[in-house]
């Protein structure tokens, strides 16, 4: 079965750190392009970040550009999210998202996780 | 930016009906628009990418259309399981961006 699990999400202080993971399977991980996108609660949703399949390109939104870092291990079937600085504005469901290869050039998000929840709150 | 709008925000509608939602982005993109249906407590679901290609196993009341600026997704006969919040996304340029959302109730 073809999944995304997100973990590391919790609470953390304004100005803190957290590192979200993505443990991929049932696919060939090392394939794809990988998004983040995320939700605050009763928000819509909002593209964060993305990282090319061997990791040679990422590309940020500008509200976490210098804050937010995205790696990837392709030995590990691994996606990180790196969260350093944090603002309240923060406080979102983060969901893991997969860029499919059939789509031909168009982005299409075709597998999604089902989250971790970040809580940015004093 | 590529800023994206859609109309309207929320709509109220019956079993049957046939729906239609606008995207809108504030620049052309071609046909690099996708949506999206996301319902309360799930992730969201690729149903259409490239303006008007539907996704394998989407069912086909659901159409898409559109290029440039504006584009629209169509539900020719709104089922039950089709109450959800739908949000168009570009992908022409970085950084991507996603619609506001339309949300879709049962009148």
């Amino acid at each position: 079965e073809v999944q995304l699990v997100e973990s590391g999400g919790g609470l953390v202080q304004p100005g803190g750190s957290l590192r979200l993971s993505c443990a991929a399977s049932g696919f060939t991980f090392s394939r794809y392009p990988m998004h983040w996108v995320r939700q605050a609660p009763g928000k819509g949703l909002v593209w964060v970040s993305r990282i090319k399949s061997d990791a040679s390109v990422t590309t940020y939104a500008d509200s976490v550009r210098g804050r937010f870092t995205v790696s990837r291990d392709n030995a590990k079937n691994t996606l990180y999210l790196q969260m350093n600085s944090l603002r309240v504005e923060d406080t979102a469901v983060y969901y893991c998202v997969r860029d499919g290869l059939d789509y031909g050039d168009y982005a299409a998000f075709d597998i999604w996780g089902q989250g971790t929840m970040v809580t940015v709150s004093s | 930016a590529i800023q994206m709008t859609q109309s309207p925000s929320s709509l109220s509608a019956s079993v049957g009906d046939r729906v239609t939602i606008t995207c809108r982005a504030s620049q052309g993109i071609g046909n690099d628009l996708g949506w999206y249906q996301q319902k309360p407590g799930k992730v969201p679901k690729l149903l259409i990418y490239g303006a008007s290609t539907l996704q394998s196993g989407v069912s086909s009341r659901f159409s898409g259309s559109g290029s440039g600026t504006d584009f629209t997704l169509t539900i020719s006969s709104l089922q039950p399981e089709d109450f959800a919040t739908y949000y168009c996304l570009q992908d022409y340029k970085y950084p991507i961006s996603f619609g506001p959302g339309t949300k879709v109730d049962i009148k």
